[in-house]
């Protein structure tokens, strides 16, 4: 079975400063991975996947995530964040093989102070 | 590009009456999917459609659940009877096919049952 675990409930970092919110998955097989933001009231929006390739992935808004096969992370990053990308983030994963089925981790929510 | 779209936005029901949830997805889209993302969780898959077959319902309470997508376009999710644990938010998201693996959501419902 697949799963994912985003071990921080929230992470507080001061506007300009880099973020990382992480993000470990556990599946049989290579996995598809995902990020997702949820702002409130509004649904969640893709930000950026990882399918094949280069272990760095670029997203929306500047928004970045490094596939590390050997721990089974997929953190996502930012260089300077900003009070707006507060929000309430998600990491998915897909096992390789099948439907196109996700997975959520239970979500982390990022605070950004100004 | 109109979004995928979901009525009504909030609903309060008492327990043991019935609910329904609309959802409208993008045009062309051919996979629809209905989760439940009960507060401090993630969304969680209840059942997912290719066209207007079910492809994964594993998750979905029979007993009490029941979704239809008549046409492969618009869907609706019902609820009979209603229990307290159903409270909770119903996002609608869709995709262009089985493996485009992005899938785009709508605002949800909120539903709380008293």
């Amino acid at each position: 079975a697949q799963s994912v675990a985003q071990p921080e409930d929230q992470v507080n970092v001061a506007e300009g400063n880099p973020l990382t919110v992480k993000c470990t998955y556990s599946v049989s097989g290579n996995p598809y991975l995902f990020w997702y933001v949820q702002y409130p009231n509004r649904g969640l929006q893709f930000l950026l996947k990882y399918i094949t390739g280069d272990n760095l992935v670029k997203g929306s808004y500047g928004f970045e995530a490094e596939f590390n096969k050997s721990q089974t992370s997929f953190h996502l990053k930012k260089p300077s964040a900003l009070v707006s990308d507060s929000a309430l983030y998600f990491c998915a994963v897909i096992q390789r093989a099948g439907y196109s089925t996700l997975t959520f981790g239970k979500g982390t929510m990022l605070l950004v102070s100004p | 590009e109109a979004g995928v779209a979901q009525s009504p936005r909030y609903k309060i029901i008492e327990k043991r009456q019935s609910v329904a949830f609309w959802c409208n997805p993008i045009s062309g889209h051919a996979t629809l999917y209905w989760y439940q993302q009960i507060l401090g969780q993630g969304p969680k898959l209840l059942i997912q459609f290719q066209n207007n077959g079910v492809v994964d319902d594993s998750q979905l309470p029979k007993d009490r659940f029941s979704a239809e997508r008549l046409k492969g376009v618009d869907s609706t999710l019902k609820i009979q009877p209603a229990k307290l644990e159903d409270s909770a938010v119903y996002l609608c998201a869709s995709g262009s096919g089985l493996f485009s693996y992005e899938q785009y959501f709508g605002p949800g419902t909120r539903l709380t049952v008293t």
